[in-house]
């Protein structure tokens, strides 16, 4: 059973609409991470977390905006969608430095 | 900077053979943490396994077995006797801890074809 969630899996969605993406953890964890992974597999870290009220830009540029105001939920928001925000995003969290990051199971983002 | 190499980015087997996926990294930590992760088509990433830098005996799990080796910094994964059920992209990670953030650092992944 799944400790992470994202929802929605698939969204199918028009160019200029605000989305946010959903994800929350159960298990407590501070840190949490947005990874975006285009079809050519590699994953890019978009956002991440170290805890409540703590966010920072990942390795890539991305137009999206994340918040932490509660431990288990960090969304993710498109203000106005774009064809070049089509993606699959994953959201993760990690208990500890020695420990890997649990993968939500993912949101595949089509911009039309 | 910390960096993985997976040099294959795609490797196609027919069902029963031995396959072995590469993964090099390069760190300036002495003490660090490797991991490989499976994606299969329905898209979510699968834990496998984690191993730390003062651990190199190599592991066994079923028909999976990683080998790594310090001297090389290399951390590479065999799959014996694959299966259909095997077909997926794996990646090779590596523990990144630059400010607190535990980041980590993945390989740009190696899709593996097990075809029947």
């Amino acid at each position: 059973e799944a400790d992470i969630y994202q929802t929605p899996r698939y969204l199918v969605i028009g160019t200029g609409k605000k989305i946010t993406l959903e994800c929350s953890q159960t298990m407590g964890h501070d840190k949490m991470y947005w990874y975006q992974q285009d079809p050519g597999m590699e994953l890019h870290l978009i956002h991440y977390s170290y805890g409540v009220n703590s966010t920072e830009k990942g390795d890539l540029s991305s137009e999206s905006t994340v918040s932490r105001i509660r431990t288990e939920h960090f969304p993710l928001t498109l203000e106005s969608a774009r064809p070049s925000h089509t993606s699959q995003y994953l959201c993760a969290s990690r208990r500890g430095v020695d420990y890997g990051y649990t993968f939500g199971s993912g949101t595949r983002l089509t911009v039309v | 900077a910390q960096k993985v190499t997976q040099a294959q980015t795609e490797i196609s087997v027919v069902e029963k053979e031995d396959v072995t996926l590469d993964c090099v990294y390069e760190t300036r930590d002495t003490t660090y943490y490797l991991f490989w992760y499976k994606q299969p088509p329905s898209g979510e990433l699968v834990f496998l396994i984690r191993r730390n830098s003062f651990d190199e005996q190599n592991e066994i799990s079923g028909r999976y077995s990683w080998n790594f080796q310090k001297s090389t910094s290399s951390f590479n994964f065999t799959i014996t006797a694959s299966q259909v059920v095997d077909s997926a992209v794996y990646f090779c990670a590596l523990s990144e801890d630059q400010g607190g953030s535990e980041k980590l650092v993945f390989g740009k992944g190696t899709k593996l074809t097990v075809n029947p």
